[in-house]
């Protein structure tokens, strides 16, 4: 079946330096993918929709100069953590749906837990 | 803005017994999907079960079945035979018509006693 892949799933960075997390769509094509964020005990919260060939559109409330989003081809959206703080650290998760699936049929990545030192 | 509200944040249930996780939903779309996700320790988001709105037959899977209420935006999820694997926290989940992104709720953390 599809899968999504997410790398790394765990990285430990200082205060002050960026973080890049790739989600890859490893059998279908994906235009849009979603990242999340969820800290300990809490649920998932939507940060941005990442679409291919134009800008990432952005929950309210999440910087965008903080968190790069780039979605280059149709298999493969990045997103960094630019100048992490400690309050970056966080689990972040992405997804995304084949284009000509059923509309529920969503993979998340496994996930990426970030620690800010 | 939709809403998804799980008012139990942890739940137990005896080995084999039938335990039932509670959800709520704010919507004002007539088209949408309601999802149960799981997440064990590892982190990994599990799809337990999913329901269309337009359906009026309520999903099962297994020993997974709702109870979808869907004008008093009800959504709750069974579980039958419970077992030692089906501890995790659970979230309960909307998604629109038109978009693929979800709202989830708080999340239910299920424990499992032998």
């Amino acid at each position: 079946g599809a899968v999504v892949s997410q790398h790394p799933s765990r990285v430990i960075c200082k205060s002050g330096t960026s973080v890049k997390i790739e989600c890859r769509s490893l059998d279908f094509q994906a235009t849009t993918m979603f990242w999340y964020r969820q800290f300990p005990k809490q649920s998932l919260m939507l940060m941005a929709t990442s679409n291919e060939g134009s800008k990432a559109t952005y929950e309210q409330g999440v910087e965008k100069d903080k968190f790069l989003i780039n979605h280059a081809s149709l298999t493969l959206s990045t997103l960094t953590v630019t100048s992490a703080h400690p309050e970056d650290s966080s689990f972040y998760i992405c997804s995304a749906t084949p284009p000509t699936a059923r509309r529920e049929k969503l993979f998340f990545g496994s996930g990426t837990q970030l620690s800010v030192l | 803005a939709q809403t998804v509200t799980q008012s139990q944040p942890e739940m137990s249930v005896q080995e084999a017994e039938t335990v039932t996780l509670s959800c709520t939903y704010d919507t004002s779309e007539s088209d949408y999907y309601l999802f149960w996700y799981k997440q064990p320790p590892s982190r990994q988001m599990i799809l337990v079960i999913r329901q269309e709105a337009y359906k009026q037959q309520n999903a099962t899977e297994n020993r997974f079945s709702v109870n979808f209420q869907k004008a008093a935006k009800s959504f709750s999820l069974k579980i039958s035979d419970s077992q030692l694997g089906d501890a995790a926290m659970y979230f309960c989940a909307y998604g629109p018509g038109s978009a693929r992104q979800l709202t989830f709720g708080s999340g239910t953390q299920l424990t499992v006693l032998p």
